[in-house]
């Protein structure tokens, strides 16, 4: 069945340090797929998404790739800051419109 | 444009208790969601409506879990009796038309203690 498999936490960064939060997932077909991010105390906001292979998502720095070949779109960030403390969640949508989560990675960025 | 309301943000009860959950999604969606989101894991659906009918109820617990949309707008979620297990943030989303490229929009979600 479709799932997402999610690289598991809790990362401790740096600020300005490197990030990456791996995400592989199991599919039929041709799901979307997205990084969702809850901030403490808030509900899930979308963070980038992509829709088809090699599509690239970004948003405020962050960015994955759908990678097909590998069925991975892990999250980076160049350098992050405080704020980007948060838990991340990786998702897929299938053609039902059934949206699956991975089990999310807590980030705490320390300055 | 006003986001996905939920109420109430916080609730406590013991086991063998009812509760109810409320969702208004964004004016204008069609399609609502809601999601159990136990601690430590990622969000599950439970159940989506199309407007007042409902299109996915397979992983819902009927013995226990009921919900409705009579309107086609807001949403209720009710859990009779309540377990232990039940304990965990209950999430509803919306979507304009429930297609296959929609981004869903997520509320605050309501926090449920099972004492």
């Amino acid at each position: 069945g479709d799932s997402v498999t999610q690289m598991e936490g809790p990362v401790t960064l740096s600020e300005e340090a490197f990030l990456t939060i791996n995400c592989t997932y199991t599919a039929t077909g041709y799901p979307s797929l997205f990084w969702y991010v809850q901030y403490p105390g808030e509900g899930l906001q979308l963070l980038l998404k992509a829709t088809k292979a090699d599509d690239k998502g970004s948003n405020k720095g962050f960015e994955a790739t759908y990678r097909k070949e590998t069925t991975s779109f892990h999250l980076e960030k160049g350098s992050v800051q405080v704020s980007d403390s948060a838990v991340y969640f990786c998702a897929l949508l299938t053609g039902a419109n059934n949206l699956f989560f991975g089990t999310g990675t807590r980030l705490t960025v320390i300055p | 444009e006003a986001g996905v309301a939920q109420s109430p943000r916080y609730k406590i009860i013991e086991k063998r208790q009812s509760v109810a959950f409320w969702c208004n999604p964004i004016s204008g969606h069609a399609t609502l969601y809601w999601y159990q989101q136990i601690l430590g894991q990622g969000p599950k659906l439970l159940i989506q409506f199309q407007n007042n009918g409902v299109v996915d109820d397979s992983q819902l617990p009927k013995d226990r879990f009921s919900a409705e949309r009579l309107k086609g707008v807001d949403s209720t979620l009710k859990i009779q009796p309540a377990k232990l297990e039940d304990s965990a943030v209950y999430l509803c989303a919306s979507t304009k038309a429930g297609g296959s490229q929609e981004t869903q929009y997520f509320g605050p979600g309501t926090r449920l203690l099972v004492l």
